[in-house]
């Protein structure tokens, strides 16, 4: 079975723009997590997403925003782009996204705002 | 506040050694617990979970072990690999989000 799928890989973009990042979860999954990551630190959670309805946020702004698809995919937006926004953003998927459920993570999307 | 730390930013050790990776978690709610191992350029792989009602998990080579009355997680890695070497996280799940510590770098010497 194929596992959690990320698109773009690599993305640069300049401040100011906006991105959109895709996922697809695992084969019977329904549950979407999204994650950023810095260099040199653990994941932070951004939203989680089950059965199209969004179930937590991070503390993130409101730049950043997503939605979940009747496929259980899902896309994460943000808009105007800041320096800091440049990471790593990962996608993890579970069956429900209960608390003791595994997330099963994607490769990431390498994100570059210059 | 919820905060997942880990004790040893990087760990070094020989190749056929057992390997320890120790974390600390505060929030007292978390009711299960996940070690993930990242290699560079690449998303987190799922190694080992422990729900809060055990003490003690095996996997094929991995054991994780629980302590809540210090609120404490360790990864031991039996018989230490070169595809051993890259960052390993805990991460904790007191709702339905992951909360990761800063990583532990894991580097095998040959």
């Amino acid at each position: 079975d194929a596992g959690v799928t990320q698109s773009p890989t690599h993305l640069i973009k300049t401040r100011g723009q906006h991105v959109t990042l895709r996922c697809s979860p695992i084969s019977g999954h329904k549950s979407v997590s999204w994650y950023q990551q810095v260099l040199g630190q653990g994941p932070q959670f951004i939203f989680q997403y089950y059965e199209k309805e969004e179930r937590g946020r991070g503390n993130f702004p409101d730049r950043f925003s997503a939605r979940q698809f009747p496929n259980y995919s899902s896309e994460l937006n943000v808009n105007a782009l800041l320096l800091g926004d440049s990471a790593l953003y990962l996608c993890a998927s579970s069956t429900t996204g209960g608390p003791t459920e595994g997330q099963y993570f994607g490769p990431g999307t390498r994100l570059t705002v210059l | 506040g919820e905060s997942v730390g880990l004790h040893l930013p990087t760990l070094s050790v020989q190749e056929g050694d057992n390997s320890i990776i120790n974390c600390a978690y505060s929030n007292s709610a978390s009711d299960y617990f996940i070690w993930y191992k990242q290699e560079s350029g690449k998303g987190p792989q799922f190694i080992i979970d422990i729900r809060s009602n055990m003490d003690k998990r095996q996997g094929q080579r991995v054991t994780v072990l629980l302590n809540k009355t210090v609120k404490h997680l360790s990864l031991q890695i039996a018989a230490t690999q070169p595809g051993d070497s890259a960052v390993y996280f805990c991460a904790e799940s007191p709702y339905t989000k992951l909360t990761f510590g800063g990583g532990t770098r894991l580097m095998v010497k040959p």
